[in-house]
């Protein structure tokens, strides 16, 4: 069965660095999200894409934060300069139609760790 | 902002119960969801419900929808140790997910 990537599974960096998140949703899919988890608690919207524009975001989802989908295949997040409180783990998503019957697949996600 | 609540947050059960799994919220959704996750892994989805009141069943797990689309159970009968996990329900928003805290279950053998 296709499958949503995520690289690397593993992110550790530095107060203040920037990181790049990345994706590979599932080739015909249209739709693409960002997630996040914080270590024991509820996964958490942060973003939607499509049509190469961001359909909506959350308040998680400050100036810090970009999306990109610089070629057919790949979606990336990007964190401009990090902060303690975004260690968690990042999930992207994909889908091939929106609406109430939507399958989304997610990735393993990456465990950003900021220290 | 929509919110769902699932209770209970923790469950330890003995191989061969049953179990219920509640997922509840004020607001009105026009689908659930629910989702399974392993340690280190994205959630699965399992089961998806539209119709207020519909009742899904896939194999020993029963899921149902609420008449009035804001809550969802999910029943599972003679729960085995690989029913083990994170359970996850979902509410469809405008253009996201909506997720519960989700409830850690674990089946004894």
């Amino acid at each position: 069965e296709p499958e949503v990537t995520q690289t690397p599974s593993h992110q550790v960096t530095q107060m203040g660095q920037e990181v790049i998140l990345r994706c590979v949703p599932i080739s015909n899919h249209l739709y693409f999200y960002w997630y996040r988890q914080i270590l024991g608690q509820k996964v958490e919207f942060l973003v939607s894409f499509y049509n190469n524009e961001i359909s909506e975001k959350s308040e998680i989802f400050d100036d810090q934060f970009s999306v990109e989908r610089p070629d057919g295949s790949n979606f990336t997040l990007k964190i401009r300069s990090t902060k303690l409180e975004d260690s968690a783990m990042y999930f992207c998503a994909s889908t091939v139609d929106q609406g109430a019957n939507e399958k989304l697949f997610f990735g393993s996600g990456t465990q950003l760790s900021v220290l | 902002t929509q919110l769902l609540e699932q209770s209970p947050q923790f469950l330890s059960i003995q191989e061969g119960e049953n179990l219920t799994v509640y997922c509840n919220s004020s607001s009105v959704f026009s689908s659930l969801q629910w989702y399974r996750q392993e340690p280190g892994e994205g959630p699965v989805l399992l089961v998806t419900v539209v119709t207020g009141g519909e009742v899904k069943k896939l194999k020993r797990l029963t899921f149902q929808f609420g008449d009035a689309r804001k809550d969802s159970s999910l029943h599972i009968t003679a729960a085995q140790p690989g029913d083990t996990g994170l359970y996850l329900c979902a509410g469809r928003g405008a253009q996201k997910l909506v997720f519960g805290q989700g409830t850690r279950l674990t089946i004894n053998p």
